[in-house]
């Protein structure tokens, strides 16, 4: 039963680029979170969407962030206009049910140049 | 509001010798998990062990196991017969039961094991 997975591992942008993010979830799960881990820090919780609705981002940046989890395929991280601070460990995150401890996948290090 | 604190950055121990990681968090709420996590330099996310806060027997994993004082809000984590490979970032987390939605980490502990 395959994990959580997520792609890429590494991601490179140049700042102004755009950077996607991409979450499959567990076989079954249908409740997938995004966290970010900035250098020397823990992590911390950024969106939790279901299949085709967002229901909580309040710890996503108001700008230039985006989620979607669409009725088909995997969820996407957006950044639009990256910078030098949004450099970070992107991990993602899976559960069954809603309110249940979730399942971590390997998460993407996204690098800006 | 949930907070996780972790207050030693960094830790070293001698090769099989034991360590113990601290950990203390802040709840009103009196249903919640608790949980280590290890991070090694891959930086993968993998879970240590996992407390359910009703039960009071702590929790043990083989080497590791937790000292549970949910009076004092207390979490730490025991390593025995230290490892090369268990030379990590370690990190606390909190988890709400039935209501939460989200982990709360704290900032994490380097440990280092010395051969």
């Amino acid at each position: 039963n395959a994990g959580v997975m997520q792609n890429p591992r590494h991601l490179v942008r140049r700042r102004g680029q755009e950077a996607r993010l991409r979450c499959s979830p567990m076989k079954g799960h249908s409740h997938v979170y995004w966290y970010r881990q900035l250098p020397e820090e823990g992590l911390k919780f950024m969106v939790y969407l279901q299949k085709e609705n967002i229901i909580d981002e309040s710890g996503m940046p108001k700008e230039r962030f985006s989620a979607e989890f669409p009725k088909e395929g995997p969820s996407i991280l957006r950044i639009q206009q990256v910078v030098r601070g949004d450099s970070a460990a992107y991990f993602c995150a899976s559960s069954p049910l809603g309110y249940q401890p979730q399942h971590f996948g390997d998460g993407t290090r996204l690098s800006i140049l | 509001a949930q907070t996780v604190t972790q207050s030693q950055p960094e830790m070293s121990v001698q090769e099989a010798e034991t360590v113990t990681l601290s950990c203390t968090y802040d709840t009103s709420e009196s249903n919640y998990y608790l949980f280590w996590y290890k991070q090694p330099p891959s930086r993968q996310m993998i879970l240590v062990i996992r407390q359910e806060a009703y039960k009071q027997q702590n929790a043990t994993e083989n080497r590791f196991s937790v000292n549970f004082q949910k009076a004092a809000k207390s979490f730490s984590l025991k390593i025995s017969d230290s490892q090369l490979g268990d030379t990590a970032m370690y990190f606390c987390a909190f988890f709400l039961s039935n209501t939460g939605n989200q982990f709360y980490f704290g900032t994490g502990t380097s440990l280092t094991v010395i051969p």
